[in-house]
């Protein structure tokens, strides 16, 4: 069985500029979360999906947002691009509709300059 | 406010030794999980181990066993038999079953010495 696959996986933005990212779970998982990790705030929560509805969101500005579609992929897309977004952003997937244990992708590395 | 605290920001020990790295958290719930998962470096986060609340045996995987302490709010991992594989982040994670939301602690650097 594939693994939970990203898109693209390294990126380079400039202020201002907006992104997507993609994530594609692991077949017959339901439930996708993001989040953003950087050295200085280590890993946090972004948001959270599953079939088709954001059921949770982190302490992000509205500049994040998200979506999923009919087959459980998931977009993250980040409007007006800060210096501050440089991170690298993780998918995670899992079956459970609790969550439980969640399987990560290898990460999408954004820089923006 | 849940919360996850790692105290150890990093570590070392020696190849075939054991270590314990250490976790608390902090949550009103009842029913939840606990994990550990492991960063290795430029590598992808895979899961080490997991811990259901209500149950009060610890996990075990392999050289990996977990303390947990509910009362305490404690949930330690035990790595035996060090291996230089084992060198990573590890990060302890919580999430409470209607929350949908997982927090993590800020991690832990284990270097493992040959």
């Amino acid at each position: 069985k594939a693994g939970v696959t990203q898109t693209p996986r390294y990126l380079i933005k400039t202020r201002g500029q907006q992104v997507t990212l993609s994530c594609s779970p692991i077949s017959g998982h339901r439930s996708v979360s993001w989040y953003q990790q950087t050295p200085g705030q280590g890993l946090q929560f972004l948001f959270e999906y599953f079939s088709e509805t954001q059921r949770n969101k982190g302490n992000f500005p509205g500049r994040f947002s998200g979506r999923q579609f009919s087959n459980s992929r998931s977009e993250m897309n980040v409007s007006t691009l800060e210096l501050g977004d440089s991170a690298l952003y993780l998918c995670a997937s899992s079956r459970d509709r609790s969550m439980g244990e969640q399987y990560f992708g290898p990460g999408t590395r954004l820089t923006v300059t | 406010a849940q919360t996850v605290t790692q105290s150890q920001p990093e570590m070392s020990v020696q190849e075939a030794e054991t270590v314990t790295l250490s976790c608390t958290y902090d949550t009103s719930e009842s029913n939840y999980y606990l994990f550990w998962y492991k960063q290795p470096p430029s590598r992808q986060m895979i899961l080490v181990i997991r811990q259901e609340a209500y149950k009060q045996q610890n996990a075990t995987e392999n050289r990996f066993s977990v303390n947990f302490q509910k009362a305490a709010k404690s949930f330690s991992l035990k790595i035996s038999d060090s291996q230089l594989g084992d060198t990573a982040m590890y990060f302890c994670a919580f999430i409470d079953t209607g929350g949908f939301k997982t927090i993590f602690g800020a991690g832990t650097r284990l270097f493992v010495k040959a």
